[in-house]
């Protein structure tokens, strides 16, 4: 199991404020890189499947973005909304198995 | 609503125990995958089938063994129990592929005492 680094563990954001956080993975041997929503007594809800290097892919206010070649992709939120509090997870594909991030907990304070 | 059903949704029982756990994948999906997810950890790849034949394993004891069934459920079977084991497992299906998204289950709740 590869190690997959998210950072920072946690944040704050003030409701209508823009944020982002970091997911690092292996450069080589890459595949597919998964972003996830996780909201407290809910279950894991795919996001984003990024497969190019280059690769940006947005839903609603939310987007990500890939560099296969440094390895990481970024996660941005636009206008925090207090929905938008939940654990993101990244995830590192390769040879059928996910590998996950530890996640970034977003609390979005009204 | 993802379509992943899973069952039980809790349980309880004592150390040197076997319990089997169940997952129902979304229509269609072919691929399913089992994680573990303990106290202060994130979630753990375990397992996957795919189209009843297993795929790829992560770290799976020994004690764990899990298989897909011709109607495409799957189950998750945990033998001689301990304390350790305790863990929220879920269960997740996708059509085919690492670069197609997982729909998770709502999780089972696994309490040894």
């Amino acid at each position: 199991i590869l190690n997959v680094e998210q950072s920072p563990q946690s944040l704050h954001v003030q409701e209508g404020d823009s944020t982002n956080f970091t997911c690092s993975f292996p450069s080589s041997n890459f595949y597919a890189l998964h972003w996830y929503r996780w909201e407290t007594a809910k279950s894991p809800e795919a996001l984003f499947v990024m497969t190019l290097n280059g690769d940006e892919k947005k839903k609603g206010r939310i987007s990500a973005t890939l560099n296969t070649k440094e390895g990481y992709s970024y996660l941005y939120i636009k206008g925090s909304q207090p929905e938008d509090s939940a654990t993101y997870l990244c995830a590192f594909s390769h040879d059928y198995k996910l590998s996950f991030g530890a996640g970034t907990t977003v609390t979005v304070r009204a | 609503d993802s379509g992943v059903t899973q069952t039980p949704k809790h349980l309880i029982t004592a150390t040197g125990q076997r319990v089997t756990l169940r997952c129902s994948p979304r229509s269609g999906d072919l691929s399913v995958y089992w994680y573990q997810q303990s106290l202060d950890q994130g979630l753990q790849f375990l397992i996957q089938y795919y189209n009843g034949e297993e795929r790829a394993k992560g770290n799976i004891l020994e004690r764990f063994s899990a298989q897909q069934f011709p109607d495409l459920h799957s189950e998750l079977n945990l033998s001689s129990l301990e304390l350790g084991d305790s863990a929220l497992y879920f269960c997740a299906s996708s059509d085919d592929g690492s670069n197609q998204p997982q729909h998770f289950g709502d999780g089972t709740r696994l309490s040894i005492l």
